[in-house]
C-alpha cells in the first residue's frame, strides 16, 4: 500500500540533545513538508522541499535542519538550538503541482517530548 | 503577510447542519483545502476549491469566494464521529515556482447528542 510513514510515534529527548525524526513516502511525490502543531496554534510550516537536493525554510525554521537526498525521504533534525521543541510534528507529501487538485497526504505524526 | 482566520470552537447537535467559516488574506492564492483532524491523528483531506462556488461531496460541501477571501465548510446530518478539528489551508506561491500550504489554527467542533 502506498503511503507516508513517520517514525517513531513517540520520542523523548533530553535537553541539549539533537534528535532526528523520520519521514518516508512511497507515493512518488515530489513535494514534502514538515509542520509543527501546538495546542491552539494549528500547523506551522518548518521546512519544505519540492525536489531532491533542494529545500526551503518555512515560517519557523530556526533550530531545525532537513535533508532531501532521496525523493522518498525527508528527515527532520531538531537541534539543541530549538528552545521549545516539545510538540506534535507532522510530515506531508504532495504530487507535483498541476492545475488539478493535489492535496497533501499526512503521516501519523511524531510526538516529541523534551525531558 | 499571510493570515487565515477560523473560529476556535463550535458546538452542534447530532443530525443538524453546521457551517465553519474561514477568511484569508494571502498573496498568490492558488487553492483552498479543508482537512479533518481527530485528536492525536493525522489530518485527512476533505475538499478543495480553486474557483468560486460550491463543491459538494456527500455530507460535506465547501464554498469559495476569492473576491471576498472567504470559504466555508458545510457539514450536514451531523454524526458523533464528526467531532474533530477542521483545518482551513490556503496554497500560496511565495514568489517562485514553489507552492506553500498555509494552515489556519483550526476549528474544534463538538457534536452533542
Amino acid at each position: 500500500d502506498g503511503g507516508i510513514t513517520q517514525s517513531p510515534k513517540y520520542l523523548f529527548r533530553k535537553e541539549g540533545q539533537n534528535v532526528t525524526l523520520s519521514c518516508e513516502q512511497n507515493l512518488n511525490h515530489d513535494a514534502m513538508y514538515w509542520y509543527r502543531q501546538d495546542p491552539g496554534q494549528g500547523l506551522r510550516l518548518i521546512y519544505y522541499s519540492q525536489i531532491v537536493n533542494d529545500f526551503q525554510k518555512g515560517d519557523i525554521a530556526e533550530g531545525y535542519s532537513v535533508s532531501r537526498e532521496k525523493k522518498e525521504s525527508f528527515p527532520l533534525t531538531v537541534t539543541s538550538a530549538q528552545k521549545n521543541p516539545t510538540a506534535f510534528y507532522l510530515c506531508a507529501s504532495r504530487a507535483r503541482d498541476t492545475l488539478m487538485n493535489t492535496e497533501a497526504f499526512f503521516g501519523q505524526g511524531t510526538r516529541l517530548t523534551v525531558v | 503577510g499571510q493570515n487565515i482566520d477560523q473560529p476556535t470552537e463550535m458546538t452542534a447537535t447530532e443530525g443538524a447542519i453546521v457551517q465553519i467559516n474561514c477568511t484569508y488574506q494571502t498573496s498568490g492564492f492558488n487553492g483552498l483545502f479543508w482537512y479533518q483532524q481527530h485528536a492525536g491523528e493525522a489530518p485527512t483531506f476533505l475538499s478543495y476549491n480553486v474557483l468560486d462556488g460550491l463543491e459538494e461531496k456527500g455530507r460535506f460541501s465547501s464554498f469559495l469566494s476569492r473576491s471576498k477571501g472567504y470559504s466555508y465548510l458545510l457539514l450536514k446530518e451531523l454524526q458523533m464521529k464528526d467531532s474533530a478539528s477542521y483545518l482551513c489551508a490556503v496554497r500560496v506561491l511565495p514568489g517562485g515556482a514553489t507552492n506553500k500550504l498555509i494552515f489556519g489554527t483550526g476549528t474544534l467542533l463538538a457534536v452533542q447528542p
